[in-house]
């Protein structure tokens, strides 16, 4: 079935550091990326949505300039968040469309847990 | 605006008995889809089952069973025979009409925690 490598599965960085999240589609042209947060026992939130080739477009209140997201390929996807601040320690999973007969369209990431000391 | 509402925080079952976990929508598309999700406590989403909005029959996946009720717009998940590795969490969502600028997003619920009893 279609897979979605997501790296790094967790990180710990100091305050005012980035840190890259990458999700790479292994078996299939993931042409759009949702990259979501989460905290502990809480729902998924979206944060932005990217199209290879094109600027990500983010959903309100989230911060641009913050969470960077580039789709360069057809195949990776990168989420950096700039400048770190142990508010920002959350769960980050991605999820690509596609392909259709799997798993009903979406493909996740295994998530990578971000800890901001 | 789409929402998803599971109005569970926690549910417990006992092994090998059924479970029913609430999910109540709201959209004004014609065409959309319902999916469940289980994540255990590794994060990863474990994909469960899919209806899609035109589909006449609940969908149907081993023990995972979809309770589709489109006139009351609820879409619950039905666990049938539960084992201990079903303790997760649960989440339902809906996937907006693909189109303009929508790109087809997953919008999810609350999520259920569910605990499966010996």
């Amino acid at each position: 079935g279609a897979v979605v490598s997501q790296h790094p599965s967790w990180v710990i960085c100091k305050s005012g550091t980035s840190v890259k999240i990458e999700c790479r589609s292994l078996d299939f042209q993931a042409t759009t990326m949702f990259w979501y947060r989460q905290f502990p026992k809480q729902s998924l939130m979206l944060m932005a949505t990217s199209n290879e080739g094109s600027k990500a477009t983010y959903e309100q209140g989230v911060e641009k300039d913050k969470f960077l997201i580039n789709h360069a390929s057809l195949t990776l996807s990168t989420l950096t968040v700039t400048s770190a601040h142990p508010e920002d320690s959350s769960f980050y999973i991605c999820s690509a469309r596609g392909p259709r007969d799997s798993q009903s369209g979406y493909t996740f990431g295994s998530g990578t847990r971000l800890t901001v000391v | 605006a789409q929402k998803i509402t599971q109005t569970q925080p926690g549910m417990f079952v006992q092994e090998k008995e059924a479970v029913t976990l609430d999910c109540t929508y709201d959209t004004s598309d014609q065409s959309y889809g319902l999916f469940w999700y289980k994540q255990p406590s590794s994060g990863e989403m474990i994909f469960l089952i899919y209806q899609g909005s035109y589909d006449e029959q609940n969908a149907t996946e081993g023990r995972y069973s979809l309770n589709f009720q489109k006139a009351r717009k609820s879409a619950n998940l039905v666990i049938s025979a539960s084992q201990l590795g079903d303790s997760a969490m649960y989440f339902c969502a809906m996937r907006d009409h693909a189109g303009g600028t929508s790109y087809g997003k997953l919008t999810f619920g609350q999520g259920t925690i569910l605990t499966v009893h010996p």
